[in-house]
């Protein structure tokens, strides 16, 4: 199973704020990478798949970058809603898996 | 529009059973892979399983894998987590997604979740 890390956990902004969350796989994944953003009470929201290409409606601030085992995803100027946790996500091979999420508050 | 609406969550004493279901509309169900993806109370997402469009390839989390099973009625756009001998730990709220179309993997719509609550 491969295991994700992300890091920080937790990140105190502002809004305005540049913003650069990063998730490490234990072993190379490729492109494999997907990014969600979850408020409280919300499903989770996709952001980012194949580390680099937006789902739809994301707005262009959000933009994500990596390949291998070592992925970021950049939030420019950081408005009131992007305050959330954020997860990353493989799908290279069987199972699954998330990381632990970075709280940004 | 997408929607996917799960129902079925409760109370259940640990080793009972419980079948949760998603109900799909708003796009070609037969046509779409689906997942099941957990979240303990205050803790992240868990990715659960996963089935193919027509029902023949399934996939499972070490976690619930040989316990719980997935499976599909296009006829009736539902999807299905048969949960057995379940444990406390099977506590979450339980959602089911859809792929981004053409991907496996990328789960761009999700319901609102089910939950689930293991407790003698």
């Amino acid at each position: 199973e491969i295991v994700l890390t992300q890091s920080p956990a937790t990140l105190s902004l502002s809004p305005g704020e540049t913003v650069t969350l990063s998730c490490r796989a234990s072993q190379s994944i490729g492109s494999y990478l997907a990014w969600y953003q979850q408020k409280p009470g919300q499903a989770p929201r996709l952001l980012m798949y194949d580390a680099s290409n937006r789902a739809t409606g994301i707005p262009a601030r959000f933009s994500g970058s990596g390949s291998g085992t070592d992925f970021t995803l950049t939030i420019s100027s950081l408005e009131p809603e992007d305050f959330a946790v954020y997860y990353c996500q493989h799908r290279s091979n069987w199972p699954f898996t998330f990381g632990p999420g970075t709280k940004v508050d | 529009q997408v929607q996917l609406v799960e129902s079925g969550g409760g109370v259940v004493q640990p080793g009972r059973s419980l079948r949760l279901s998603c109900t799909a509309s708003g796009f070609t169900f037969s046509s779409h892979a689906m997942h099941w993806v957990r979240q303990a109370p205050g803790k992240g997402l868990e990715w659960v399983t996963f089935i193919t469009f027509d029902g023949r390839d399934t996939y499972y989390a070490d976690s619930v894998k040989g316990r719980f099973t997935i499976s599909r009625d296009n006829s009736k756009n539902t999807l299905y987590l048969q949960m057995n001998s379940l444990r406390p730990e099977d506590t979450a709220l339980y959602y089911c997604a859809r792929d981004v179309g053409g991907t496996r993997g990328n789960l761009l719509y999700w319901g609102q979740g089910t939950l689930v609550t293991v407790s003698s």
